[in-house]
């Protein structure tokens, strides 16, 4: 069955990008009708949406952070990246890659749960 | 944004009882609605999506229910593998999550 590996650094300095890379196995990144995202979770604020995208490369992002994320795929290496500019120590979490559905459309977008998730990896922000 | 609140936040219960957590959209949602559970280190693990579609390998003790604004997960008989931190999540428009429900050991 697929699963996914978060891998990237542990620790980043304040101002600095956050990099993240979501490894696939046990399957294609391009089969089905999938999606690819970014969820992190801390616990002030519990589980964020962060971003997903596409194998086509097309993107959507939490409003709340768009002005600072950037999702990438790499089909040939069955990955898709997270970048997260200009980190704070809001900015520390556990970061999940996560796999997304097509269950539900409406005029602009499809949506559905996340199914399987990466383990998790902590990313924290401190000089 | 759609926001969705559960209650409660925290609830004690012992093994053996049934137990039912409650998740309220600030809107309607239809039925587009999944439930996970997350054990410490871990990551959610999907229980049930659709509002009330328990997803393969799933024991019958749980089950979900609702529609529209207001949403239940139910777990009829408590099993010790059970305690564990339980969200609900929207995805109706983009995707919000609860804050979540630890369910402890009375």
């Amino acid at each position: 069955q697929v699963q996914l590996q978060e891998s990237g650094p542990g620790l980043v300095k304040p101002s600095q990008t956050l990099s993240l890379t979501c490894t696939v196995s046990g399957g294609s990144i391009s089969s089905g009708s999938y999606y690819w995202s970014w969820i992190r979770q801390t616990a002030g604020k519990g589980l964020e949406w962060i971003g997903r995208i596409y194998t086509s490369g097309n993107t959507d992002y939490n409003p709340s952070l768009k002005s600072r994320v950037t999702i990438s795929v790499d089909t040939s290496k069955n990955q898709f990246s997270l970048n997260l500019r200009s980190v704070t120590a809001a900015d520390t979490a556990v970061y999940y890659c996560a796999r997304g559905t097509n269950r539900y459309c409406d005029s602009n977008s499809c949506y559905g749960w996340f199914d399987p998730w990466g383990q998790g990896t902590l990313v924290t922000v401190s000089s | 944004d759609i926001q969705m609140t559960q209650s409660p936040s925290t609830l004690s219960a012992s093994v053996g009882d049934r137990v039912t957590i409650t998740c309220r959209a600030s809107q309607s949602i239809s039925s587009w609605l999944a439930w996970y559970q997350q054990k410490p280190g871990k990551a959610p693990k999907l229980l049930i999506s659709k509002a009330s579609t328990l997803e393969s390998g799933v024991p019958s003790r749980f089950s979900g229910g609702g529609s529209g604004t207001e949403f239940t997960l139910t777990i009829s008989s408590l099993q010790p593998d059970d305690f564990a931190t339980y969200y609900c999540q929207q995805y109706y428009t983009y995707w919000t999550f609860g804050q979540g429900t630890k369910v402890e050991i009375k």
